[in-house]
């Protein structure tokens, strides 16, 4: 399967630990973007990059949160001192530099903070 | 950013068509029209996306009123597997790729 991949496809950690999420995009792809979905809600945006630039970040992203893509290859999305509001589904998505707009998702990483 | 408004939840049976409303009256003249869909447990899948005129791929049909404050999805013949959360989008202004999605319409197609 040539897909986006996450890792883990599910985590529970308990409040105030750190806890990162891998992505894998399609290999041909050089745009990357993080989501993050809540219970009955469409994704929200969190942050994209475009090969190892983070060009755009949301407000959603506070300093708790970095994301990072060394390589331009995979990406990390790291959280620092959870907390239970960030509980949620975290989404990662590609695309090609031409058509931005049709990104695709993986599976998601499913995150429950106890 | 253009709003859009969906249905919450739509009901078809299987076999028949089902015509999925959006409305965005704020839509601007360089603004597309995007639709997604989310099966349950899976990441969202992109659907079709259109400007002015209708689009049809092996999916789905886009058509697009002339004045574009609304268009409809058309799933011209549903099977359970469409059972879904689809997502009408508008494209933001240039310089942003971020999709910002509402709560969508979720259909349901019964046997």
């Amino acid at each position: 399967d040539t897909g986006v991949s996450q890792d883990p496809r599910h985590k529970i950690t308990k409040r105030g630990q750190n806890v990162t999420f891998r992505c894998d995009p399609i290999s041909e792809h050089n745009r990357l973007y993080w989501y993050r979905q809540t219970l009955g809600q469409g994704p929200e945006f969190l942050t994209y990059f475009q090969n190892e630039a983070q060009l755009e970040k949301s407000r959603l992203l506070s300093d708790r949160f970095s994301a990072e893509r060394p390589k331009g290859s995979f990406s990390t999305l790291e959280i620092q001192r959870t907390e239970q509001g960030d509980s949620a589904m975290y989404l990662c998505a590609s695309s090609l530099a031409g058509t931005a707009y049709e990104q695709y998702f993986g599976p998601g990483t499913r995150l429950t903070v106890t | 950013d253009a709003k859009t408004t969906q249905p919450p939840s739509m009901d078809c049976a299987e076999g028949r068509a089902a015509n999925l409303p959006c409305n965005h009256s704020t839509i601007s003249g360089n603004e597309y029209v995007y639709w997604y869909r989310q099966i349950h447990s899976q990441g969202p899948q992109y659907i079709i996306h259109g400007l002015k005129n209708n689009e049809t791929n092996e999916m789905a049909s886009l058509i697009i009123t002339e004045d574009r404050k609304s268009s409809t999805l058309i799933l011209p013949h549903a099977t359970l597997r469409d059972t879904a959360v689809y997502y009408c989008i508008v494209r933001p202004g240039a310089g942003s790729y971020q999709l910002t999605f509402g709560k969508g319409t979720k259909l349901s197609v019964i046997p």
